[in-house]
């Protein structure tokens, strides 16, 4: 079965500084990949996704991840953290249950950016 | 193009109440999928709707249940309301529902149980 496991619920960054948020995934397929941010009394918003194209994914905001096989992870990287980044952010892994197709989501890591 | 809307925002109710969400996807978007998110348990997935058939179902007791209509809006029910049920419930909208394609949120409607 396929699942994601993010180390650390609380990562804590000054603004300037490199983000590193850590995803690890189980499949016995290629799985696609995605991370989704969500900000305060909001839904999820998309950052980056892959799917099986390049192993390095770009995506909005100045974030990219990086497809590890070998590793089993994705982890989700920023060179320099804007206070704007402040928000809980998940991994999830696409899962095949059943004949169909759904998504397993992560525990979620909130991300806090110190002035 | 408006992007996922769900109503109401916000709903307080009591033990042993009912309780009914709705969700109006993107245009154009034939699945809609519905999460229940917790502090506790995170993000878990309720079941998806495609062109008004449940494809797809999480491991919910049966009094959460849901349906689909010719327009693709969908409505989520829960019955005998429990306190555990306290959580954001989210709803996600695709064209085609199939996991390679981003799935788009609405705000979560927050259900408060008492």
């Amino acid at each position: 079965a396929q699942s994601v496991t993010q180390l650390g619920s609380h990562v804590s960054v000054s603004e300037g500084a490199l983000v590193l948020l850590r995803c690890n995934y189980s499949s016995s397929v290629p799985p696609y990949l995605f991370w989704y941010v969500q900000y305060p009394n909001q839904g999820l918003q998309l950052l980056l996704k892959y799917t099986s194209a390049a192993t390095l994914v770009k995506g909005i905001n100045g974030f990219e991840a990086e497809f590890k096989k070998s590793e089993t992870s994705f982890h989700l990287t920023k060179p320099s953290a804007h206070m704007s980044d402040a928000a809980e952010y998940f991994c999830a892994v696409s899962a095949v249950r059943g004949g169909s197709e759904k998504l397993v989501f992560g525990k979620g890591t909130k991300l806090t950016v110190n002035p | 193009k408006a992007g996922v809307t769900q109503t109401p925002r916000y709903l307080i109710k009591t033990r042993g109440q009912q309780v009914t969400l709705s969700c109006s996807p993107i245009s154009g978007h034939r699945s809609v999928s519905w999460y229940q998110q917790t502090p506790g348990q995170g993000l878990q997935f309720l079941f998806e709707y495609f062109s008004e058939t449940q494809r797809n179902k999480g491991n919910f007791p049966g009094r959460f249940s849901g349906r689909q209509f010719s327009n693709s809006r969908s409505e989520m029910n829960v019955s005998t309301l429990e306190l555990g049920d306290s959580a954001l419930y989210l709803c996600a909208s695709t064209l085609a529902g199939t996991v390679r394609e981003t799935q788009y949120f609405g705000p979560g409607t927050r259900l408060l149980v008492l």
